[in-house]
């Protein structure tokens, strides 16, 4: 079932560094790319999503940037926050709105 | 309100002993999924209800079941566990629409089987 695979499993930045977060595919008929988090206690949330139509998706700090030949996309933090420390998740969507999980990424940004 | 509530928040079972966990939402969701998630390793699909309608995964087909009497109520249930069912399990809901992508999660349910 492994349908995405998702680097690095961790990763610490310093506060105001940017936080790169990286997920690959194989399947091409995927149309949905979310990215959710995770905060210790709480459950997954969905925090920014892209589909193949476009090559970049920005919500304030946070930026999708995603390749469809190489089917790649990736999660960008910038200016980091101890605040974003948490798990990140990349997901694909399939048909009837099945979301399959990347293994996820512990982001820490240290002060 | 977008909650979708999991009972109960821990559960330890008997290994070979019947586990039933239960879930549900208040937000007239089409679709109920469930997800089993262990440490370092991605959440991964069980089974989901569109409607009615049970879809289970290939490799989880015979492991899990799962009930889903009304809309807002939804059921996993384990006949026989064993010490690999140990894990989290998270159910989540969606809608059909404009929103239709976007899951939400329970807090889960910690299983421990010993």
């Amino acid at each position: 079932q492994q349908q995405v695979r998702q680097s690095p499993q961790s990763l610490t930045v310093w506060e105001g560094e940017t936080a790169i977060l990286n997920c690959s595919y194989e399947d091409s008929t995927f149309d949905y790319f979310p990215w959710y988090h995770q905060f210790p206690g709480e459950s997954p949330a969905l925090l920014i999503a892209i589909r193949p139509v476009s090559n970049k998706k920005e919500d304030g700090r946070f930026t999708i940037f995603f390749n469809k030949r190489e089917k790649k996309f990736s999660l960008h933090i910038a200016d980091s926050q101890p605040g974003d420390s948490a798990t990140y998740f990349c997901a694909v969507m399939s048909n009837y709105n099945v979301l399959y999980f990347g293994s996820g990424t512990k982001l820490t940004v240290e002060p | 309100d977008t909650t979708v509530k999991q009972n109960p928040r821990y559960k330890l079972a008997r290994v070979g002993k019947p586990v039933n966990l239960i879930c549900s939402q208040t937000m007239n969701h089409d679709t109920m999924y469930w997800y089993q998630k262990k440490p370092n390793q991605a959440p991964k699909l069980l089974l989901f209800y569109y409607d009615k309608i049970l879809n289970r995964e290939a490799d989880t087909f015979e492991k899990f079941q799962s009930s889903r009497p009304n809309n807002s109520f939804c059921s996993l249930y384990i006949g026989s566990a064993g010490l690999e069912y140990s894990a989290m399990y998270l159910c989540a809901s969606s809608r059909e629409g404009a929103s239709a992508e976007t899951l939400y999660f329970g807090s889960g349910t910690r299983l421990t089987v010993l």
